[in-house]
C-alpha cells in the first residue's frame, strides 16, 4: 500500500521560506505525478502545483507562480515544496498527494504539514 | 484559475439521497472528462471517491454516484449514512493543471 508521509509541523515569520517533504513508500512514485494542495483554515482545498516524477515536468498554480518551486528526488522516493516570501495568508495545512491514473488527480495523500506564518 | 463553484452547504435525513452541484466552464468540468471528488471527514487528509466523471475507486461504497451536464458535475449520495457527513470537494483537470471546487458541507440531520 502506498504511504505518503509528510515532515512536521512548522512554523515562520513573515517573509521566510518553507520546505515541506513527502516521502512515499510501498510502491513510491511510479513515474506518475505528485500534486500539492494547500487548505487554509475553515476553507476549501487549492491546488499549488504538479510535479511529474517519470520526467520532472512541473505545473503551478498561477496565483503562487513565482513563490512555489517543485522538486522530487527519485532515488530517495521524496518530494518537495518550498514556499518563498511567505505572508501571514499561506497559514494552512499543506498536502502532498501521489497519481493514481494519469489525468484523474490526487489519489494517495500525504498526512499534511500544518505551516503557521505570524510575526 | 477560478474556484469551481459548489454549494457551501447541503442536509439531509438517513436514508435520503442527497446531490452536491460543481459549476465551472467549458476549460475545465465542461472540456475534460477528468473530474473528480473528494471526501474530507475533519481532521483528516481528503479521500478520492470518484475520478473520471463517474468511476469509483475500489473499495468506495455504490451509494456514491456521478455525472456530468455541460459545464456542471454532480455528486450523488443515495440512502445518507451518519458517517457520509463530511466536507465534499470536486476537482477538475485543466491545461494549466486542475482546479478544486469551493467544497460542501454535508450534514446528516
Amino acid at each position: 500500500q502506498v504511504q505518503l508521509v509528510q515532515s512536521a509541523t512548522d512554523a515562520k515569520k513573515p517573509g521566510a521560506s518553507v520546505n515541506v517533504s513527502c516521502k512515499a513508500s510501498g510502491g513510491g512514485f511510479a513515474n506518475l505525478g505528485v500534486t500539492w494542495v494547500r487548505q487554509a483554515p475553515g476553507q476549501g482545498l487549492e491546488w499549488m502545483g504538479w510535479i511529474s516524477s517519470y520526467n520532472g515536468d512541473r505545473k503551478y498554480a498561477q496565483n503562487l507562480q513565482g513563490r512555489v518551486t517543485l522538486t522530487i528526488d527519485t532515488s530517495t522516493s521524496t518530494a518537495y515544496m518550498e514556499l518563498k516570501s511567505l505572508r501571514t495568508d499561506d497559514t494552512a495545512i499543506y498536502y502532498c498527494a501521489r497519481d493514481q491514473w494519469a489525468g484523474a488527480g490526487p489519489f494517495y495523500w500525504g498526512q499534511g504539514t500544518l505551516v503557521t506564518v505570524s510575526s | 484559475q477560478s474556484a469551481l463553484t459548489q454549494p457551501a452547504s447541503v442536509s439531509g435525513s438517513p436514508g435520503q439521497s442527497i446531490t452536491i452541484s460543481c459549476t465551472g466552464t467549458s476549460t475545465d468540468v465542461g472540456g475534460y472528462d477528468y473530474v473528480s471528488w473528494y471526501q474530507q471527514h475533519p481532521g483528516e487528509a481528503p479521500k478520492m471517491i470518484i475520478y473520471e466523471v463517474s468511476t469509483r475507486p475500489s473499495g468506495v461504497s455504490d451509494r456514491f454516484s456521478a455525472s456530468k451536464s455541460g459545464n456542471t458535475a454532480s455528486l450523488t449520495i443515495s440512502g445518507l449514512q451518519a458517517e457520509d457527513e463530511a466536507q465534499y470537494h470536486c476537482s477538475s483537470y485543466t491545461p494549466r493543471g486542475r482546479v478544486f471546487g469551493t467544497g460542501t458541507m454535508v450534514t446528516v440531520l
